[in-house]
């Protein structure tokens, strides 16, 4: 079965650059969500078809994909930004989440 | 607006069925895709599987075939999610939310837009 493979923490200073890798088998010929998950809360979208944003979400979430790897950016990252990140492709209409990544921000 | 409303939070014992349930409103429920995801207590999300409403057809994660059951009852714009026996290791939270579409330049592209507020399930003797 196909699988997403993610760093499991990422840390960032306020204001600096966040990026979050997302790596699977030829990737990049496959769209590639992204999720934000807070403590106690529901994922909520941040980045569809590799780098669209939904309304309501900041300009500074960005996002990347090409040959196996997907990048999720978060530039001048906020305190309200810390989260777990989850990166999400389809293989064969099965839904693939990536193991997650707890981004901390100092 | 786009709602999921999913079932209260559930105790039972192993061996027990169980049927939980996700009630959406504000759009055609037979026109989108609805998926069901678990997430263990202190890990990460894991797809389970997901319906399409319109003619029930059903596809599972590899994870989760013949483990749970997914139906959907297009009377009361309602998917479930079902256990014939639990397991103390189904203990988690579960999470059902509509799957969004639309076509990219590759083909299609598809992302989980709205969620509901997941239900946990306990299972313990």
């Amino acid at each position: 079965s196909y699988e997403l493979a993610q760093p499991p923490s990422v840390s960032v200073s306020a204001g600096q650059t966040a990026s979050i890798t997302c790596s699977g088998d030829k990737l990049g010929d496959k769209y590639v969500c992204w999720y934000q998950q807070k403590p106690g809360q529901s994922p909520v979208v941040v980045i569809y078809q590799n780098n669209k944003r939904p309304s309501g979400i900041p300009e500074r979430f960005s996002g990347s994909n090409s040959g196996n790897t997907a990048t999720l950016t978060i530039s001048g990252t906020q305190a309200m930004d810390e989260a777990d990140y989850y990166c999400q492709a389809w293989d064969s209409n099965t839904g693939v989440f990536g193991t997650g990544t707890k981004v901390t921000v100092l | 607006e786009v709602q999921l409303v999913q079932s209260g939070a559930e105790v039972k014992k192993p061996g027990e069925s169980l049927k939980i349930s996700c009630k959406t409103s504000g759009y055609s429920f037979t026109t989108y895709w609805i998926g069901w995801v678990r997430q263990l207590p202190g890990k990460g999300l894991e797809w389970m599987g997901i319906i399409y409403p319109g003619d029930s057809d059903t596809r599972y994660g590899p994870s989760f075939q013949g483990q749970v059951t997914i139906s959907a009852d297009k009377s009361i714009s309602t998917a479930f999610l079902q256990w014939s026996s639990l397991k103390a290791s189904d203990t988690a939270m579960y999470y059902c939310a509509r799957r969004a579409y639309n076509y990219g330049p590759t083909g299609y592209y598809y992302y989980m837009d709205v969620w509901g507020k997941g239900t946990t399930v306990t299972v313990s003797s």
